[in-house]
């Protein structure tokens, strides 16, 4: 049973653009959300992160969107670059026992010059 | 910073042999170690959570018997792969967290391990 979901495997916008990359759970007991960059032979790198009792956190171009009722996140990169380009990780914890991470299954992002 | 290192980036070895992947954070010390696989376009697996000292704790459907994991040290944990078959191809990812911190983790850049 996958607890994180993200349901688009890939993603083109153009330089300039807004990227919007979605992110579903089932697990309402998580208490912080990140967004992982990953490029292909790399090991992830931290984005941005959300605790659970907020709704927003914006880190320059990037912005994390938090819908409790829904179950749903989102990661808003304005504007995008072609640097941008690559896979993006939606992460969930629970703050309890080894916090380990859950990840979704990523989303490809290329951004077109 | 935090710098988390793996060693070897990349690995060739033929079935039945063992493997050992080490896992370094370079300029902190480390509680608590991870290691995760990731099968090609597909999410990062957590196989175990490693804490310095004591057993490593191990998910659901993973084999500890094959997949030994040391962590000796507050900057060095081990991953080996013994009797290695060519369904343990993969990329193996390790991070690490720093004491105290609740869901800042530092990733490895990853090995990339090929059983012939």
């Amino acid at each position: 049973d996958q607890q994180v979901k993200q349901n688009s495997p890939s993603l083109s916008v153009q330089e300039g653009r807004i990227s919007i990359l979605n992110c579903d759970y089932t697990n309402s007991m998580f208490d912080y959300f990140l967004w992982y960059k990953k490029y292909p032979a790399e090991g992830p790198t931290f984005l941005i992160s959300i605790s659970s009792i907020k709704d927003k956190n914006e880190d320059g171009r990037f912005t994390v969107f938090l819908n409790k009722s829904a179950k749903h996140l989102s990661l808003h990169i304005v504007p995008s670059q072609p640097g941008d380009s690559a896979v993006y990780f939606c992460a969930a914890l629970l703050d309890t026992g080894r916090r380990a991470l859950t990840f979704g299954s990523g989303t490809r992002l290329q951004v077109q010059p | 910073g935090a710098v988390v290192s793996q060693h070897p980036s990349r690995v060739i070895c033929k079935s039945g042999t063992s493997v050992k992947i080490e896992c370094r954070s370079l300029d902190f010390q480390a509680t608590t170690m991870f290691w995760y696989r990731q099968f090609p376009k597909q999410s990062l697996m957590l196989m175990a959570t490693s804490n310095e000292g004591s057993k490593a704790t191990y998910e659901q459907g993973v084999e500890k018997d094959k997949f030994l994991i040391n962590h000796a040290s507050l900057t060095l944990s081990t991953l080996t792969v013994t009797s290695a078959h060519p369904e343990d191809s993969s990329f193996y990812i390790c991070s690490a967290r720093k004491p105290g911190a609740v869901y800042e983790q530092y990733f490895g850049p990853g090995t990339r391990l090929t059983v012939t």
